[in-house]
């Protein structure tokens, strides 16, 4: 069983839906980030959470917003989107922000825009 | 900008022999880690071996080893005895020193192991 939980695991929506998707983990982290992974790409970081800061990569657009209401839950809330916006959306943690360098991956969620 | 090239989109290996994948990256830092991270089918990414810059001697993990070229900027990864559960997605991961777990990774190797 992962200590890094996400849902849904399969996301079908269309341009003009709201949708979120959600990130748990169970492993005391006090850091969590999402990674974008497209196909033929390499993973993108979107957002980094810790006690201590908030990072975003200034690429991802404003119709993704994180929101990390505490240390053990991550949320990416989805509006508006594009077809090139279908990728596999990881989660992931670490104890600390400024650690050994290990994350510890969710299973993801594969969104696909109509 | 710190870019990490993986330039092996598949490798496949037969079952109990050696397999190395090979990573190149760029960088003007002289303080930073290396890592390789594995993706298998069931998609949960999970760390197989870190390297610090700044040892000289190269990183070993059970069947997973790694070379480690400094000046060239290269760091391959070596699978001995090869097993069907090997079989995944392999990702070279780049971090600077100071830059918390904000990773660069590579484009990742698809490595297939044959019984």
């Amino acid at each position: 069983e992962t200590g890094v939980t996400q849902t849904p695991r399969h996301l079908v929506m269309g341009m003009t839906n709201k949708k979120s998707l959600k990130c748990e983990q169970h492993l005391g982290h006090n850091a969590m980030y999402w990674y974008k992974q497209s196909a033929k790409k390499p993973l993108e970081l979107m957002f980094v959470y810790s006690l201590e800061e908030r990072v975003e990569n200034n690429s991802v657009p404003s119709r993704f917003s994180p929101e990390c209401p505490n240390s053990s839950h991550l949320f990416l809330h989805l509006h508006t989107l594009q077809p090139e916006d279908s990728a596999l959306y990881l989660c992931a943690s670490s104890p600390t922000p400024r650690g050994t360098g290990e994350l510890f991956f969710g299973e993801g969620s594969r969104l696909t825009v109509l | 900008a710190q870019t990490v090239t993986q330039s092996q989109p598949e490798m496949s290996v037969q079952e109990a022999e050696t397999v190395t994948l090979s990573c190149t990256y760029d960088t003007s830092e002289s303080d930073y880690y290396l890592f390789w991270y594995k993706q298998p089918p069931s998609r949960q990414m999970i760390l197989v071996i870190r390297q610090e810059a700044y040892k000289q001697q190269n990183a070993t993990e059970n069947r997973f080893s790694v070379n480690f070229q400094k000046a060239a900027k290269s760091f391959s990864l070596k699978i001995s005895d090869s097993q069907l559960g090997d079989a995944a997605m392999y990702f070279c991961a780049y971090r600077r020193n100071n830059a918390g777990n904000m990773l660069t990774f590579g484009g990742g190797t698809r490595l297939m192991v044959k019984p």
